[in-house]
């Protein structure tokens, strides 16, 4: 039930196109929805987060889609470019009453775009 | 601030040597949290702090793993004796606060290599 669920693992797409990563999730509990993005050699950065009250939300050239009732996400790169090539990770955390918020994480999409 | 700090950058070891990581978090963030990342599982959650103590370890893999913070700018992660399975990217995050959606900003990590 923790398990949040990413496809594809690897995407490849022309320089200008988009780029779409999915997510899903059976926990009803979650409550907040990070992107994190990975460069080789690097930890994860945040990119860009949701919650679910809301059904999308951008920034710049990144935006998330969100689907409550069928539990899933989704990132949507336009106009992708060849800087953007790195490993994206979805992750889902809820709060829980005297402890931290333990990210659980997709198993990541490695994206390249190509010049 | 200079991010999360890890050391060291790559280790490289032999079966049944100890193995130390160490952390120094952002400065002012009151939990850190320990990661682990390989192919076939992904990011896994090992252990985290809050204020110097630790909150679940419930991801640590077994006994040979062991992990303090004695104090608020420094952690370690230590596994002894290790093992060629232990060969891993080791990740190190803190975060300001975990009740709210503050995110976890990650350090760039030890690739740990157990031959």
């Amino acid at each position: 039930q923790q398990q949040v669920k990413q496809s594809p693992q690897s995407l490849i797409v022309q320089k200008g196109g988009i780029s779409i990563i999915n997510c899903a999730y059976e926990n009803t509990a979650f409550d907040y929805f990070p992107w994190y993005q990975q460069f080789p050699g690097k930890g994860p950065a945040l990119l860009i987060a949701i919650r679910p009250d809301v059904s999308e939300k951008k920034e710049g050239r990144f935006t998330i889609s969100f689907n409550k009732s069928a539990k899933q996400f989704s990132l949507h790169i336009m106009d992708s470019q060849p800087g953007d090539s790195a490993t994206y990770f979805c992750a889902a955390t809820y709060f829980s009453s005297g402890s931290a918020r333990q990210l659980t994480f997709g198993s990541g999409t490695q994206l390249t775009v190509l010049p | 601030d200079a991010g999360v700090i890890q050391s060291p950058r790559h280790e490289v070891t032999e079966m049944g040597q100890e193995v130390t990581l160490r952390c120094k978090p952002i400065s002012g963030h009151d939990y850190l949290f320990w990661y682990r990342q390989t192919m076939m599982r992904g990011l896994e959650l090992l252990i985290y702090f809050n204020n110097n103590v630790p909150i679940d370890d419930s991801g640590m893999p077994e006994d040979r793993f062991s992990a303090k913070m004695p104090n608020a700018s420094f952690s370690t992660l230590k596994i002894q004796p290790s093992e060629p399975r232990d060969s891993a990217v080791y990740f190190c995050a803190s975060s300001p606060d975990s009740g709210s959606y503050n995110e976890q900003f990650f350090g760039p990590g030890t690739r740990l290599t157990v031959l």
